[in-house]
C-alpha cells in the first residue's frame, strides 16, 4: 500500500490560513489523494480530493506537487470549528479508504 | 434528512451477548462500509459491500457478520461480544467503488462491552 506521512499536530490562529502537509513518496499513477477530517465526537467528513491538478471547493484547496509525492491541504481562513484531526489518504479502489493517524489541528482564538 | 444513519447511537451490553448495529443511507449509493475506531482513535476498515456483494473483508473475527439486505442497508451483527469489541463503529457509503468517489460517514455507534 502507498503510505502517507503527516505531522502529528499543528496549531493555527483563528482567521489565518492553514497549510496541512502530506508526503506520499510511493504514490502510484492511479492513486487519488483524499482528505477527510474528524471533528470531536463525530464521524469523518469528506473535505476534498484530487489526482494531479490543484482542486478548490467551498471548504478548502488541495495543492498537489508536480511529481505527486506530496500535497497540501489549505484552509484559507481557519475558524474554531476547523479544529479536528485531518487525514490524508491515498485511495486504492481494491482496498478502500485507509486512515492513518492524521494531523490534529488546534485553532487558537 | 440524515444521509447515513446508524442505530443505535449508544449500546452498552454484557460480555457474551449478541448485538446488531443498523445502517441506512438515502443517497442512492452503491457501496457501503463498516469501520471500527478503537480507544486509540485509529479508524480501520472492516467490511465493504458493493450492490449487496461483499468486496472487502478484512481480518476481522468471524464473530462479526455483515448483512446487506439491499444496497441502502448494511447491518453489522456481532456474536459473543468481548471486552475488546468496545469501540465506535462507523458506517459509510460511496457512489461506487471507484478511486474517484468520496465517502459519507454516519455519526457512529459507541459500543461498550462490560
Amino acid at each position: 500500500d502507498a503510505k502517507t506521512t503527516q505531522p502529528n499536530s499543528m496549531e493555527s490562529n483563528e482567521e489565518e490560513p492553514v497549510h496541512l502537509p502530506c508526503n506520499h513518496s510511493t504514490i502510484s499513477g492511479t492513486d487519488y489523494i483524499h482528505w477527510y477530517r474528524q471533528l470531536p465526537s463525530q464521524g469523518p467528513e469528506y473535505v476534498i480530493h484530487g489526482l494531479t491538478s490543484n482542486v478548490n471547493n467551498r471548504m478548502a484547496s488541495l495543492a498537489i506537487a508536480e511529481d505527486r509525492k506530496s500535497s497540501t491541504l489549505i484552509l484559507h481562513r481557519a475558524t474554531l470549528r476547523d479544529a479536528a484531526v485531518y487525514y490524508c489518504i491515498l485511495r486504492d479502489s481494491r482496498l478502500g479508504m485507509r486512515f492513518g493517524a492524521g494531523t490534529r489541528l488546534t485553532v487558537k482564538p | 434528512d440524515t444521509a447515513v444513519s446508524q442505530t443505535p447511537k449508544y449500546l452498552v451490553t454484557q460480555m457474551g451477548n449478541d448485538k446488531s448495529i443498523k445502517c441506512e443511507q438515502n443517497l442512492g449509493h452503491d457501496t457501503m462500509y463498516w469501520y471500527k475506531q478503537d480507544s486509540k482513535k485509529f479508524l480501520k476498515i472492516m467490511f465493504s459491500y458493493n450492490n449487496k456483494e461483499l468486496i472487502i473483508n478484512e481480518t476481522v473475527p468471524n464473530r462479526f457478520s455483515p448483512k446487506s439486505p439491499d444496497k441502502a442497508h448494511l447491518n453489522l451483527h456481532i456474536n459473543s461480544l468481548e471486552l475488546g469489541d468496545s469501540a465506535v463503529y462507523f458506517c459509510a457509503s460511496s457512489p461506487g467503488d471507484s478511486y474517484n468517489y468520496g465517502y459519507t460517514f454516519g455519526s457512529g455507534t459507541r459500543l461498550t462491552v462490560v
